[in-house]
């Protein structure tokens, strides 16, 4: 299976700060379809998971521009460029490229 | 708009079973692969099973192959989880997903595996 590594699993931000959250998947999420199945998702307290990047860098409908991802092959980063009250939440990374899909650990993002 | 309606949690005993369903709307339900995910109390998420469009193909965890099933009724836009020989680290909060990337998601349906 691949195992997906989240890190900092606690992440404590001032409210306008950046936050950065790191993912790598212990083998390459390029599919054959020369796509990269890397996703990440955000459950707010008390909610479902809503996914907000998709294929590491495409942002899903209504996510706000502060929230970016990148990297490549095991190697990935989700970022806030200034985190807000409603960022706070775990931020799951998951790989869609192989069978079964897995999930991070996650990382709880708080208000300092 | 995407909905997804997840219904038939419950509390059962060890060794009992359950069917769990999520109703779908908002998208051609038989276009899609759809998926179960669940989130055990206080852990994080794990994917349990997954299957196409057509229903002729079916993935499943390690943790769960053998004793659940997943099904889907296109024609009620409807996908199931059948859950036989249950136990208590099967319980968690069960959430279906559209897509095998899981672009949508429910709000999920409780199952508690406890006697």
């Amino acid at each position: 299976d691949v195992v997906m590594t989240q890190s900092p699993l606690s992440l404590p931000v001032t409210l306008g700060q950046p936050a950065s959250f790191s993912c790598r998947s212990s083998q390459s999420l390029v599919y054959s379809d020369g796509n990269t199945y890397l996703h990440w998702f955000q459950q707010r307290p008390g909610q479902s998971p809503r996914r907000l990047i998709y294929k590491v860098s495409n942002r899903d409908s209504g996510v706000p521009d502060r929230f970016s991802g990148s990297g490549s092959d095991t190697d990935f980063t989700l970022k806030i460029s200034r985190v807000e009250a409603e960022d706070v939440g775990v931020y799951y990374c998951m790989q869609g490229a192989h069978w079964p899909r897995t999930f991070g650990q996650g990382t709880k993002l708080e208000i300092k | 708009e995407v909905q997804l309606l997840e219904s038939g949690g419950g509390l059962v005993q060890p060794g009992e079973s359950l069917r769990l369903s999520c109703a779908a709307s908002g998208f051609t339900f038989s276009s899609y692969y759809m998926s179960w995910v669940r989130q055990a109390p206080g852990k994080g998420l794990e994917w349990v099973s997954a299957i196409t469009g057509s229903g002729g193909s079916t993935y499943y965890a390690d943790s769960v192959k053998g004793r659940f099933s997943i099904s889907r009724d296109n024609s009620k836009k409807t996908l199931y989880l059948q859950m036989n020989s249950l136990r208590a680290e099967d319980t968690a909060l069960y959430y279906c997903a559209k897509t095998a990337q899981f672009d949508n998601w429910g709000q999920g349906t409780l199952v508690t595996v406890s006697s």
